[in-house]
């Protein structure tokens, strides 16, 4: 029973464009969330958060939105650039043991 | 600057074989995670570890054993390889909470 889904296996943009990543879940106890990004053969690495309590945090060119109502969350990254190309994971969690659960990713693809 | 460390990278083993994987991490966290990785699941936690000498099952711990007698180590088992654990496995560090974890470069497994 998957509870942070991402709908999207992939996305391919321009680069220069707006990259939209959309993270949906299910548990209303969720009340922290990150991001992050992996390349090929590497591990995941953090690249944003957000807390219940804030509906949006900018870091750069990556925004994080939050809507708790909807229980969906989303990645903005603009501008969109080559190296940005890369499985985007979302994660949720409700407890303070560090206890995450995943989506199961989407592959960005950054196109010149 | 190793941060999280995983041996081997790649493994294969026959069905029934026992093996370990170490993860070693040099950040003085307290927290260390093992979780797997398959094809459009997003990753899922195996086992946790909250400081040294102790373990807690994640979400799916069946097959598998863990120990951390180090603070620095956290050593994942499995008995008895089945093909269902053919995956990849990722460790990661944190300082729990809602803190970002540090993973390493994941450990490719195949169960023949």
């Amino acid at each position: 029973d998957q509870q942070v889904k991402q709908n999207s296996p992939s996305l391919s943009v321009q680069e220069g464009r707006i990259s939209i990543l959309n993270c949906d879940y299910t548990n209303s106890m969720f009340d922290y969330f990150l991001w992050y990004k992996k390349y090929p053969a590497e591990g995941p690495t953090f690249l944003i958060s957000i807390s219940s309590i804030k509906d949006k945090n900018e870091d750069g060119r990556f925004t994080v939105f939050l809507n708790k109502s909807a229980k969906h969350l989303s990645l903005h990254i603009v501008p969109s650039q080559p190296g940005d190309s890369a499985v985007y994971f979302c994660a949720a969690s409700a407890d303070s043991w560090g206890k995450f659960q995943f989506g199961a990713g989407t592959q960005v693809v950054v196109t010149p | 600057n190793a941060g999280v460390t995983q041996t081997p990278k790649f493994r294969v083993l026959k069905t029934g074989q026992s093996m370990t994987l170490l993860c070693a991490q040099d950040m003085n966290h307290e927290y260390m995670y093992w979780y797997r990785q398959d094809p459009g699941m997003g990753l899922r936690l195996i086992h946790y570890s909250v400081g040294e000498g102790t373990t807690a099952k994640g979400e799916v711990p069946d097959g598998y054993n863990v120990s951390r007698l180090k603070k620095q180590n956290f050593l994942l088992g499995l008995e008895s390889a089945a093909p269902s654990q053919t995956s990849v496995y990722f460790c990661a560090s944190g300082d729990g909470g809602f803190q970002p974890q540090h993973f390493g470069d994941g450990t490719r497994l195949s169960i023949l």
